[in-house]
C-alpha cells in the first residue's frame, strides 16, 4: 500500500512569513495529491489538490508543487495569517485494481502563526 | 446539500457496551469511508465502500469492529464490545465516482467523538 511521510510535525512562523510543508509518497502510480486543513475540534477540509499531469497549482495564498520523479509534493502558504493556524494533512491514494480509491494521510503538521 | 451527516457527535460509554456510529453520505457520492483519528496514530482508514459494497476492511482493528452499508444513503460502524483504547474521533467521508472529475475528493463529516470509560 501507499506510505506517506510528512514533515515537519510542527511549524511556527511569524505572521506575514511563508510556510512550507513537505510530503513524500511511495506508490509511483499515485496520481492525486490533496491537502487538508483541520482546525481544532473540526473536520478535515480540502484546501487544495493537484493531479499528476501538472507540476504546480495556486489558489490565492496557497500553492502545491509536485515532483513525480522524486515522489514528493509540498504545500506553500504565503503571507500567513493567524487564521492559517491549524493542522495540515497531505494525502496520496493507494492504487488497487487499477482504480485509486482510498487515501493514505500523512501524520500532520501543526502550523502556528504568531501575531 | 447538507454534507456528510454523522451521529452521534459525542458518545460516552462504559467498557463492554455496544457502540453504533451512523453516517449519511452526500447524495450521489458512491464511495464511503470510515476513518479513525487519534493523537498517537493520526488519521487511519478503517474501511471503505463502493456502491454499498465493502472493498477494503484491512484497517478494521479487530473483530469487535464491523461496518455495514445497507443502502446508498446510510452506513453504520459498530464496536462490540467497546474498550477504552477505542476512544477516538471517528470520521465518515464520501466521494464521487472513481474516474470522474471529483474522484478521490473526500468530504468529511463532523465526526463522532467516542469516549470509552
Amino acid at each position: 500500500g501507499e506510505n506517506v511521510e510528512q514533515h515537519p510535525s510542527t511549524l511556527s512562523v511569524q505572521e506575514g512569513d511563508s510556510a512550507v510543508i513537505k510530503c513524500t509518497y511511495s506508490d509511483s502510480a499515485s496520481n492525486y495529491f490533496p491537502w487538508y486543513k483541520q482546525e481544532l475540534g473540526k473536520r478535515p477540509q480540502l484546501i487544495i489538490d493537484i493531479r499528476s499531469n501538472v507540476g504546480e497549482k495556486k489558489d490565492q495564498r496557497i500553492a502545491v508543487t509536485l515532483n513525480k520523479t522524486a515522489k514528493h509534493f509540498s504545500l506553500h502558504i504565503t503571507e500567513t495569517q493567524p487564521e492559517d493556524s491549524a493542522v495540515y494533512f497531505c494525502a496520496a491514494p493507494s492504487i488497487s485494481s487499477g482504480s485509486a480509491r482510498q487515501l493514505t494521510f500523512g501524520s500532520g503538521t501543526q502550523l502556528t502563526v504568531l501575531p | 446539500d447538507a454534507g456528510v451527516i454523522q451521529s452521534p457527535r459525542h458518545e460516552v460509554t462504559e467498557m463492554g457496551q455496544e457502540v453504533t456510529l451512523r453516517c449519511k453520505p452526500i447524495s450521489g457520492h458512491n464511495s464511503l469511508f470510515w476513518y479513525r483519528q487519534t493523537m498517537m496514530r493520526g488519521l487511519e482508514l478503517l474501511i471503505y465502500f463502493n456502491n454499498n459494497v465493502p472493498i477494503d476492511d484491512s484497517g478494521m482493528p479487530e473483530d469487535r469492529f464491523s461496518a455495514k452499508m445497507p443502502n446508498a444513503s446510510f452506513s453504520t460502524l459498530k464496536i462490540q464490545p467497546s474498550e477504552p483504547r477505542d476512544s477516538a474521533v471517528y470520521f465518515c467521508a464520501s466521494s464521487p465516482l472513481a474516474g470522474g472529475p471529483g474522484a478521490n475528493v473526500l468530504t468529511f463529516g463532523a465526526g463522532s467523538r467516542l469516549t470509552v470509560l
